[in-house]
């Protein structure tokens, strides 16, 4: 079983929707939990982390947690063509020593 | 500021060459770590450093060989690559390594090309 999951897409969303990105883990001793973005070619860049279960928003983004469900989503609201790029879910798991791992990313595509 | 430098930006070496790569922080950090990323796959975790000890070294061959010389710097030295080892490498850090991981800061990456 893969340790972070999530739907490789491609998503396409109509541009001002609102996107919902899902990421699914195992180790039920997670504790943080990291989304990226990354454009073609470029490196991640860091836009939400989330420590609690319930809701963080940050501008148009917000993440959700429900560890119970081992579960943790992404919301981009009125979204832009510029949204537009892979977004990774990173989950930290412990086994010799901490680490996050990471889902092999969700593509998402804003069209006009 | 959260930004991680990391040069050369692009290298193209032969398999018989040395060849080192470099990254710099100077938030702080006391963690650093390096990652491999192909086409189309998430970045694979190869190395961690905390308060510039090795703390993970994910079974990555020996080929690869890291060194951090001080808290704000991290190298990555090459030797005898093969031509799968072409990728994206990244450098990111973090306040701390612990339990609670802190969030990760990434460079822009190194593109390399073994031929």
């Amino acid at each position: 079983q893969k340790e972070v999951e999530q739907n490789s897409g491609p998503l396409s969303v109509p541009e001002g929707a609102i996107a919902s990105l899902n990421c699914t883990y195992s180790d039920r001793g997670s504790q943080s939990f990291f989304w990226y973005r990354q454009y073609s070619g470029k490196s991640p860049e860091l836009i939400m982390s989330i420590y609690s279960n319930g809701d963080k928003e940050d501008g148009r983004f917000t993440a959700q947690l429900n560890k119970a469900s081992q579960y943790v989503s992404l919301l981009i609201r009125d979204s832009q063509p510029s949204d537009s790029a892979t977004y990774l879910c990173a989950v930290n798991v412990y086994s010799s020593a901490s680490k996050i791992i990471f889902g092999s990313g969700t593509r998402l595509s804003i069209r006009p | 500021d959260t930004e991680v430098t990391q040069t050369p930006k692009h290298l193209v070496m032969g398999m018989t060459n040395k060849k080192s790569l470099k990254c710099e922080q100077h938030m702080g950090h006391r963690a650093m770590y390096w990652y491999k990323q192909k086409a189309k796959k998430p970045p694979e975790l190869m190395f961690v450093y905390s308060y510039e000890k090795l703390s993970i070294n994910e079974s990555v061959p020996s080929r690869f060989s890291p060194e951090c010389p001080n808290s704000s710097l991290l190298n990555l030295h090459l030797h005898a690559l093969q031509p799968e080892d072409s990728a994206l490498y990244l450098c990111a850090s973090s306040q701390e390594a612990g339990l609670a991981n802190y969030e990760q800061y990434f460079g822009p990456g190194t593109r390399l090309t073994v031929t």
